[in-house]
C-alpha cells in the first residue's frame, strides 16, 4: 500500500510556506523527498534515514518521525520554482529494494 | 557529468507490436531501477537491478515484461506483444547503491499504445 499524502493540492502566493505530508502505514527505513515538473522527471530533493532526523536544503527542510511512520516537507518563502508535484517515496525496513512513492501533492505558487 | 539518459523519448506502438526501451544509467552507478508512472500518479516500481544481477522484478506487471542489464551498465526494458494498458511513462533511474542513497531519474520514454 502506497503512503498517503496531504494535502492533496495546494496553491500559495510567492513567499508564504507551506508543509506536506506523508504517511505509511509500514516501518520506514528511509523516505525520500522528490519534485517532479509537468512532462519531466522527478528531481530528487532529500532523504531522510533516521527517525526523528531533520534535513535542512535551502529553505527547502524535512522530518522524519520513525515511530508515527511520517514525513513532513516544509517549504519556506516559497518561489515560482517551487511548483510542481511534491512525491515521497519510502523504503520499508526489511523490504530489499522497492522505493514505493506516495500519492502525490501537486503545489502551484502564484504572484 | 552526465546524467541518466533514456531512448527513445516517446515510442508509438500498434497493439501486438514488441518494444524495447533503452536506459543508460550515471557511469559508476551500481544500482538501476525501473518504474512505470501512469498519468497523474507516482512511478510505481517494476524491477531492480544491482551491477547486472537482476535482484527483484516482483513490480513486473506481466511475462510480456522482460528487463536486463548484460554488462552492468546499459539496461533495456522489452515489453512483448504491448496492449494499451501498457501505455505510460517508463523511467529509469540509478543511484550508487541501494536504499540509503538517493536515485537519479532519466527523462522517460513515453509509450502509446493504439
Amino acid at each position: 500500500q502506497q503512503p498517503v499524502q496531504s494535502p492533496q493540492a495546494v496553491i500559495l502566493r510567492e513567499g508564504e510556506d507551506a508543509v506536506i505530508n506523508c504517511s505509511s502505514s509500514k516501518a520506514l527505513y528511509s523516505v525520500h523527498w522528490y519534485r517532479q515538473k509537468h512532462g519531466e522527471a522527478p528531481v530528487f530533493l532529500m532523504i531522510l534515514l533516521k527517525g526523528g532526523e531533520q534535513k535542512g536544503h535551502d529553505k527547502i527542510s524535512a522530518s522524519f518521525n520513525e515511530k508515527k511512520q511520517q514525513s513532513s516537507l516544509y517549504l519556506t518563502a516559497s518561489q515560482l520554482s517551487y511548483s510542481g508535484t511534491y512525491f515521497c517515496g519510502t523504503f520499508a525496513t526489511g523490504t530489499a529494494s522497492k522505493l514505493t512513492f506516495g500519492t502525490g501533492t501537486r503545489l502551484q505558487v502564484t504572484l | 557529468g552526465a546524467g541518466v539518459s533514456q531512448s527513445p523519448r516517446y515510442k508509438v506502438a500498434k497493439r501486438g507490436q514488441d518494444v524495447a526501451l533503452r536506459c543508460d544509467p550515471i557511469s559508476g552507478h551500481v544500482s538501476l531501477f525501473w518504474y512505470q508512472q501512469a498519468l497523474g500518479q507516482g512511478p510505481e516500481f517494476l524491477t531492480y537491478f544491482q551491477n547486472e544481477a537482476q535482484l527483484d522484478k516482483s513490480g513486473l506487471p506481466s511475462d510480456r515484461f522482460f528487463a536486463e542489464r548484460p554488462e552492468g551498465s546499459v539496461s533495456t526494458l522489452k515489453i512483448q506483444r504491448t496492449q494499451q494498458e501498457d501505455s505510460a511513462v517508463y523511467l529509469c533511474a540509478s543511484s550508487l547503491a541501494l536504499r540509503g542513497y538517493e536515485q537519479y531519474f532519466g527523462p522517460g520514454t513515453r509509450l502509446t499504445v493504439t
